[in-house]
């Protein structure tokens, strides 16, 4: 069965600061990995994701991601944080049939 | 149209009542999932769709669950028989194929409240 876990329900950074968003994860096969956002009241959104290839991988709003094969990880970054970055984000592995496991999410709270 | 639409928003029903939640997906997706999210979690996988058959169904957690989507398109989840423990925000998502390296839209949810 696949499954993801993000550790830290909460994590909170000061403005202009780097933040990192921690998961990792377990799948047969080949593992697609996605980060998503949501704000509040709004719909999940998609960030970014890795397929295939460089292990660093870019998305929206500045955010990227670092795929560790061997730790099972890809965890989400962005050197300098905004205030407006505040939401809760969620990791998500998908399997090679199509089908999404999501981690519980993970609340960033960026502080002025 | 732009984005993936579910209809109602918001949903108050009683125990016992049946309930229809509806997903106009992303026109031209082939795609569709339905998920579950409660309070502090995660979406749970309920079911997805390729076309008009169902891929996968093992997320629905009982028989009192079902979904449709007759037409390739719209898809329709629908639950006899509410209890309180159904209570929780039902996502619907949309994508450009089932494999796995696509992203998938996701609507705003439905907000299923059993009393």
């Amino acid at each position: 069965a696949q499954s993801v876990a993000q550790p830290e329900d909460q994590v909170n950074v000061a403005e202009g600061n780097p933040l990192t968003v921690k998961c990792t994860y377990s799948v047969s096969g080949n593992p697609y990995l996605f980060w998503y956002v949501q704000y509040p009241n709004r719909g999940l959104q998609f960030l970014l994701k890795y397929i295939t290839g460089d292990n660093l991988v870019k998305g929206s709003y500045g955010f990227e991601a670092e795929f560790n094969k061997s730790q099972t990880s890809f965890h989400l970054k962005k050197p300098s944080a905004l205030v407006s970055d505040s939401a809760l984000y969620f990791c998500a592995v998908k399997n090679d049939a199509g089908k999404s496991t999501f981690g519980d999410g993970t609340t960033l709270t960026v502080k002025p | 149209g732009a984005g993936v639409s579910q209809t109602p928003s918001n949903k108050v029903t009683e125990k016992g009542k049946y309930v229809e939640l509806r997903c106009d997906p992303i026109s031209g997706h082939t795609a569709l999932y339905w998920y579950r999210q409660s309070l502090g979690q995660g979406p749970e996988f309920l079911i997805y769709f390729q076309g008009t058959g169902a891929a996968d169904d093992s997320g629905l957690p009982n028989d009192r669950f079902f979904a449709v989507r007759p037409e390739g398109s719209v898809s329709t989840l629908k639950i006899q028989r509410t209890e309180r423990g159904d209570s929780a925000v039902y996502l619907c998502a949309s994508s450009s194929s089932l494999g796995g390296n696509t992203e998938a839209f996701f609507g705003q949810g439905t907000r299923l409240t059993v009393v």
